[in-house]
């Protein structure tokens, strides 16, 4: 079974600066995928970021990027400038054998003004 | 804003009653999901179905009826629920179900849903 494990409930960055969400996860796949979903306060959930495992190269989407360590299966998620916008709870997931997608328990995050 | 339309977006209804949740996705997808989001736990995939046949049932109890009428549609019928089924349901779509590519979902809005 794939596990994914988010030890950060909630966070809290000033706008402007940068913030590292953590993700560590658990699978017996060779092949998989990694996801970050953003879901912000009383809207839909959507797509931040994904990268596939045999890529060794991070992931980068303008101000979000990753920190993939395969062999320490970690997958951080890091955004810079931070934005009021970015105010959502973030979910880690991983996609692989079995189709579908697992879950972290998420990590709220909080820009202040 | 996705695609993906969810009706009702909140839905109070009692132990003995029936109700269905429906969604909508206007992607072209052949994919559909049904997940549970319930406060302080992960994300819990409920059903999947995959060009309107069913291809995951992940032990939900059978108060909980799923139908998919076609690719672009996906209900979710409830009757005689507990209170510990409140929670917010979300729909979700991707493109296929397949673990060969990656498959970004697209998900819906939710409904809030809770059971008195």
């Amino acid at each position: 079974a794939q596990t994914v494990t988010q030890s950060q409930p909630e966070m809290s960055v000033q706008e402007a600066e940068t913030v590292t969400l953590s993700c560590t996860y658990d699978t017996s796949e060779n092949n998989y995928y990694l996801f970050w979903y953003k879901q912000p306060p009383s809207r839909q959930m959507i797509l931040v970021i994904r990268q596939e495992a045999y890529k060794q190269q991070n992931a980068t989407e303008n101000r979000f990027s990753v920190n993939f360590q395969k062999a320490a299966k970690s997958f951080s998620l890091k955004i810079s400038d931070s934005q009021l916008g970015d105010t959502a709870m973030y979910f880690c997931t991983i996609q692989g054998g079995s189709e579908k997608l697992v879950f972290g328990k998420g990590t709220k995050l909080t820009v202040n003004p | 804003e996705t695609g993906v339309t969810q009706t009702p977006r909140h839905l109070v209804m009692g132990m003995t009653n029936k109700k269905s949740l429906k969604c909508e996705q206007h992607l072209g997808h052949n994919a559909m999901y049904w997940y549970k989001q319930s406060a302080k736990k992960p994300l819990e995939l409920m059903f999947v179905y995959s060009l309107e046949e069913r291809v995951e049932n992940n032990s939900v109890p059978s108060r909980f009826s799923p139908e998919c009428p076609n690719s672009s549609h996906l209900f979710l019928h409830l009757h005689t629920l507990q209170p510990e089924d409140s929670a917010l349901y979300l729909c979700a779509s991707s493109q296929d179900f397949s673990a060969r590519r990656n498959n970004e979902q697209f998900f819906g809005p939710g409904t809030r849903l809770t059971v008195l």
